[in-house]
């Protein structure tokens, strides 16, 4: 079965600051990964994802994630932090022997002035 | 392009009566789409796939006869909740398949208060 963990439900950086978001996933194949944004009482959007070829992903906004087998790993990252960032964003997994989307717990990102 | 639309944004209801979320695919065709609930401060769950034209496939634990999901069409899918109780009361977002099966685009979400 395949699940996923971000670690840390809430992040709060600084504006200009660095963001690290954390994504660590479980599958048994590989796997097709997603970052997704939510700002409050809307759905979500799709920031990037990870199918296949290059491990490094660049998506919207000026982020990007990293697939990283060895580790398990799929970090969302972006250089310098807006206060636009300011929301929850959640990492998925998806697996075609499930056929579904598994999502992660979500991170709520602050970002202060 | 693949905007998904989903109506109405809020409702609010009284204790036992239903309530029907519509989940449009607004410029495109969508074969399967998915309901998810999400508490507060919570992911989303998957409650269920709907295949046009097929009866939709419940994630175990999710009551099909409370939550009756329809996909009549290829660009409409409802959410019914029966029988609504306070309990029930959640966000409730769709999503569409378009070209690949990973790919999903969602609606912007039904917030469901049951009085």
């Amino acid at each position: 079965a395949q699940s996923v963990t971000q670690l840390g439900s809430h992040v709060s950086v600084s504006e200009g600051a660095l963001v690290l978001l954390r994504c660590n996933y479980s599958s048994s194949v590989p796997p097709y990964l997603f970052w997704y944004v939510q700002y409050p009482n809307q759905g979500l959007q799709l920031l990037l994802k990870y199918t296949t070829g290059a491990t490094l992903v660049k998506g919207i906004n000026g982020f990007e994630a990293e697939f990283k087998k060895s580790e398990t790993s799929f970090h969302l990252t972006k250089p310098s932090a807006h206060m636009s960032d300011a929301a929850e964003y959640f990492c998925a997994v998806f697996t075609g022997g499930g056929n579904k989307l598994t999502f992660g717990t979500g991170t709520q990102l602050k970002v202060e002035l | 392009g693949a905007v998904v639309s989903q109506h109405p944004s809020w409702v609010i209801c009284k204790s036992g009566t239903s309530v029907k979320i519509e989940c449009r695919s607004l410029d495109f065709q969508a074969t399967t789409m998915f309901w998810y609930r999400q508490f507060p401060k919570q992911s989303l769950m998957l409650m269920a796939t709907s295949n046009e034209g097929s009866k939709a496939t419940y994630e175990q634990g999710v009551e099909k006869d409370k939550f009756l999901i329809n996909h009549a069409s290829l660009t409409l899918s409802t959410l019914t909740v029966t029988s609504a109780h306070p309990e029930d009361s959640s966000f409730y977002i769709c999503s569409a398949r378009v070209d690949s099966p990973y790919e999903q685009h969602f609606g912007p979400g039904t917030r469901l208060t049951v009085t």
